[in-house]
């Protein structure tokens, strides 16, 4: 059961470019979604992340976009560079002291110079 | 800086074998998180811990067990290694009371021949 939906799998963009990776969740009692961003070899790390009382969060180049009614949420980078490439993962905190978090199913992206 | 290191970056073991996984994080975190990650799944969590001797089953916890006897390290065991449980392997640390983010570890290779 795939609590956090994420699309697309793969993106392709130009250097400049502004790719939007989506994610979609059901449990309302999430609290808490952040984005992760892993490079070849490399644990995730987290990137920038937002709770559902914010619509919007900027840091630098990314931004996240929170629709609480839809229950969706999605990441956009700004002018993107080749260093960009990486695997992007969505994720939601089960509400709660144990921090639990639910991934989706990862965004392989690869900005072209 | 938080380092949570795993005890192997990659690791061959045969069909059949007991299979040790280990983790330790330095920052005194009370929750400690083992996940697989696969091409098209994302991360699933396999077992998590709260406390010391504590532990909760994920997503998928069918064919692993785990051990937290001191806080700073949580080990994954497969009883039985098969090679459907080839995979990475990536563990991580957070802590509720000083509500901090997710920390993830370089991840272990296993491959199960």
């Amino acid at each position: 059961q795939q609590q956090v939906k994420q699309s697309p799998q793969s993106l392709i963009v130009q250097k400049g470019g502004i790719p939007i990776i989506n994610c979609a969740y059901e449990n309302t009692a999430f609290d808490y979604f952040p984005w992760y961003q892993q490079f070849p070899g490399k644990g995730p790390a987290l990137l920038i992340a937002i709770r559902p009382d914010v619509s919007e969060k900027k840091e630098g180049r990314f931004t996240i976009s929170f629709n609480k009614s839809a229950k969706q949420f999605s990441l956009h980078i700004m002018d993107s560079q080749p260093g960009d490439s990486a695997t992007y993962f969505c994720a939601a905190k089960d509400g709660g002291a144990t921090n639990k978090l639910i991934f989706g199913t990862g965004t392989l992206l690869a900005v072209q110079p | 800086d938080v380092k949570v290191t795993q005890s192997s970056r990659y690791l061959v073991k045969r069909t059949g074998e007991k299979v040790f996984l280990e983790c330790v994080q330095d920052m005194d975190h009370e929750n400690m998180f083992w996940y697989r990650q696969d091409p098209g799944l994302g991360l699933r969590l396999i077992y998590f811990s709260y406390d010391v001797k504590m532990k909760e089953k994920g997503d998928i916890p069918e064919g692993y067990s785990v051990s937290r006897e001191k806080k700073e390290r949580f080990s994954l065991i497969l009883e039985s290694a098969s090679t459907n449980q080839t995979s990475m392997y990536l563990c991580a640390s957070s802590s509720w009371i000083m509500n901090t983010e997710a920390f993830f570890g370089q991840g272990t290779r296993l491959t199960v021949v």
